[in-house]
């Protein structure tokens, strides 16, 4: 089975702060992606990554930056964490090159809240 | 990718197939129609995709009809398990990121 895994289930932080959201998966998996879900939105993508060192930007990637040093990791930083960034955030993985299909698979998600 | 409506809500008592529908009349000959279900407090599930013919799987089956402009996602013996919100998605099989745009969903809530 797939295992995708964040590294906080909870977490709260201050206005201001620096905010590292870490995600692994096991699969060798090429695709990663970073969501933030809020009610009555759904989920919005934020950054993806098709490889090591790479990546785009997805719709919202205002207030984040990403890195993928190693291709089981990818990492969200939040540079100054603001109020309006408190939110539940998914990472996702998937397998296949461009233009293949594959299901995502999800991690059980980081509530974040900015205080 | 193409627009997807769901209802917001519908209700299945446990051990009935619960019926879920989608209408994506917007889409395209090139995009697939794929469902997540999402669990309270979890992240989604992927369940299962499909393009024009019917699939089945352990967990579920996927109706589409002939025009493509609708779907049937079916679980044939829901459980109380099963209670979560279900996602239609299409998305283009000439994507090569695989975003998936999520709308609302529909709240299946199944009943003892």
């Amino acid at each position: 089975d797939v295992k995708v895994t964040q590294s906080s289930r909870y977490l709260v932080k201050r206005t201001g702060e620096k905010v590292f959201l870490e995600c692994v998966q096991d699969m060798d998996h090429e695709n990663m992606f970073w969501y933030r879900q809020d009610p009555g939105l759904g989920l919005r993508l934020i950054y993806f990554s098709y490889d090591v060192k790479m990546k785009e930007k997805g719709d919202i990637p205002e207030g984040y930056s990403v890195s993928r040093e190693k291709k089981e990791r990818f990492s969200l930083i939040l540079e100054s964490a603001s109020t309006n960034q408190t939110s539940m955030y998914l990472c996702a993985s998937r397998g296949g090159s461009g233009g293949l299909l594959g299901e995502q698979y999800f991690g059980p998600g980081t509530r974040l809240t900015v205080t | 990718d193409a627009k997807t409506t769901q209802p917001t809500s519908m209700d299945c008592a446990e051990g009935r197939a619960a019926n879920l529908p989608c209408n994506h009349s917007t889409i395209s000959g090139n995009e697939y129609v794929y469902w997540y279900r999402q669990i309270h407090s979890q992240g989604p599930q992927y369940i299962i995709h499909g393009l024009k013919n019917n699939e089945t799987n352990e967990m579920a089956s996927l109706i589409i009809t002939e025009d493509r402009k609708s779907s049937t996602l079916i679980l044939p013996h829901a459980t109380l398990r099963d209670t979560a919100v279900y996602y239609c998605i299409v998305r283009s099989v000439s994507s090569n990121t695989g975003k998936l745009i999520f709308g609302q969903g529909t709240t299946l809530q199944v009943k003892p």
